[in-house]
């Protein structure tokens, strides 16, 4: 079992929409949690941490739920500039990636 | 403040052929990381540097080695390439390695180095 697995989609959804993507982990020693974006072509760049309490940023909302291992993203009212890799991202002393799932907006 | 630079952008080796990919940050950032993308697998962590002066293998280190020049600049080798070591590259940096405050942990990434070993 992979350490960090995600849905990879893709998921293609139209302007306006809302979208979930989940992530499991493996290892109940991890201790930090993210989520990353990375566009066609070019690097990873952090999106939001992800906290206990859960976090929101924007059209962003994140959760964890450490009993179950589970991590969401939420995006609502989706815009065609958040078509993109979303990674999920766990830490325990390094940082392991899931491999992504890919958003298609569209107008 | 150009963040975490990366040079070549693209490379072509033959099998056998030795290059150095070079990564600096302008962040006074201590922690340094190269890793491996590839179709279907993810982000991979070569080596790492926790700080200047120390350097450790991480999940795929085998092919590979590295040079902690000073705190900006971190370097990967490779003495022989092979065609495996076909991928993209992306150097990385961080305040600090290990648990440490929010936002501290946030890595750095640069544009990556588009590597084909034929």
């Amino acid at each position: 079992r992979k350490e960090v697995e995600q849905d990879p989609g893709p998921f293609n959804v139209p302007e306006g929409a809302t979208v979930a993507f989940n992530c499991t982990y493996s290892n109940s020693a991890s201790q930090s949690f993210f989520w990353y974006r990375q566009d066609c072509r070019k690097e990873p760049k952090l999106l939001m941490s992800v906290y206990s309490s859960g976090n929101e940023d924007g059209r962003f909302t994140a959760q964890l739920n450490r009993a179950s291992q589970y991590i969401s993203l939420l995006i609502r009212d989706s815009k065609l500039s958040d078509s993109a890799t979303y990674l999920c991202v766990v830490k325990r002393t390094a940082l392991i990636f899931g491999k992504g799932t890919t958003l298609s907006v569209s107008s | 403040n150009a963040g975490v630079t990366q040079t070549p952008k693209f490379q072509v080796l033959k099998t056998g052929q030795s290059m150095t990919l070079q990564c600096a940050q302008d962040m006074n950032h201590n922690s340094m990381y190269w890793y491996r993308q590839d179709p279907g697998m993810g982000l991979r962590l070569i080596y790492y540097s926790a700080s200047e002066g120390t350097t450790d293998k991480g999940e795929v280190p085998n092919g590979y080695n590295v040079s902690r020049l000073n705190k900006r600049e971190f370097s990967l080798r490779l003495e022989s390439a092979a065609p495996s070591q076909t991928s993209v590259y992306f150097c990385a940096s961080s305040e600090a390695w290990g648990l440490m405050g929010r936002g501290q942990e946030t890595q750095y990434f640069g544009p990556g180095t588009r590597l084909l070993v034929l």
